[in-house]
């Protein structure tokens, strides 16, 4: 299994600034991914953190909204940027757990934006 | 395109009666199955799994899950559910050509209230 934690847990922003999302795993993980959550809904992919490269993102999602960096194995940040209260969701990265498939969460970065 | 589909979004219940949440996926390759539950304010939880082998799978907290490839199901139960039981429950499936990214897509959720 795989301990991951994010920071910050939650947080109130307003429009128009960033907010970056740091995860933390306890053991290097070859795939990283973040989720978004928006209230009283499912999960849906943003984008696989790559390390090395460029994060390959989901439709309907874009680079220059959601900048993603994955400078090591154990370590991701995502940044929100130029928020506006559509943004706000709970926000959460997940690693994959080897040959059983199962993925692991971190417990979510609940974003308001004023 | 792979979905998945969760028909109950909420999911009313007495304490230890039994329940059924229902799942539903659509792919025309084989699949990996999962249920994840996520309590008020947490992440979410391995519930269980399907890979292969069984098709009558076995979780954690008294759940249980049969694969139906004939009817493209996944229907997770408990046969006596308790207050502490009360949370959201996410079906979620990835295909096996797909394992390279192992990304899941997730169902819309069934919120499970145990009333006392």
């Amino acid at each position: 299994s795989a301990v991951i934690s994010q920071k910050p847990s939650r947080d109130i922003c307003q429009r128009g600034t960033s907010l970056t999302i740091q995860c933390q795993v306890d053991s290097q993980v070859t795939m990283m991914f973040w989720y978004r959550q928006q209230p009283g809904q499912s999960l849906t992919l943003i984008a696989t953190a790559n390390q090395g490269s460029e994060a390959t993102y989901e439709s309907g999602f874009v680079i220059d909204k959601f900048p993603i960096s994955r400078p090591n194995l154990t370590f991701s940040t995502l940044t929100v940027s130029n928020m506006s209260p559509e943004d706000s969701s709970i926000y959460l990265c997940s690693v994959g757990g080897g040959l059983d498939r199962e993925l692991f969460f971190g417990e979510g970065s609940r974003l308001t934006v004023l | 395109a792979q979905s998945v589909t969760q028909l109950d979004s909420q999911v009313p219940v007495f304490e230890e009666a039994p329940v059924e949440l229902r799942c539903n996926y659509s792919s025309s390759v084989s699949v990996y199955l999962f249920w994840y539950v996520q309590y008020p304010n947490q992440g979410l939880q391995l519930l269980l799994k399907y890979l292969s082998g069984s098709t009558l799978v076995k979780g954690i907290n008294g759940f249980e899950a049969e694969f139906n490839k004939s009817q493209t199901s996944f229907h997770l139960r408990k046969p006596s559910v308790h207050i502490s039981d009360t949370a959201e429950y996410f079906c979620a499936v990835i295909r096996l050509e797909d394992t390279g990214r192992r990304a899941l897509t997730f169902g819309s959720g069934t919120r499970l209230q145990v009333q006392p």
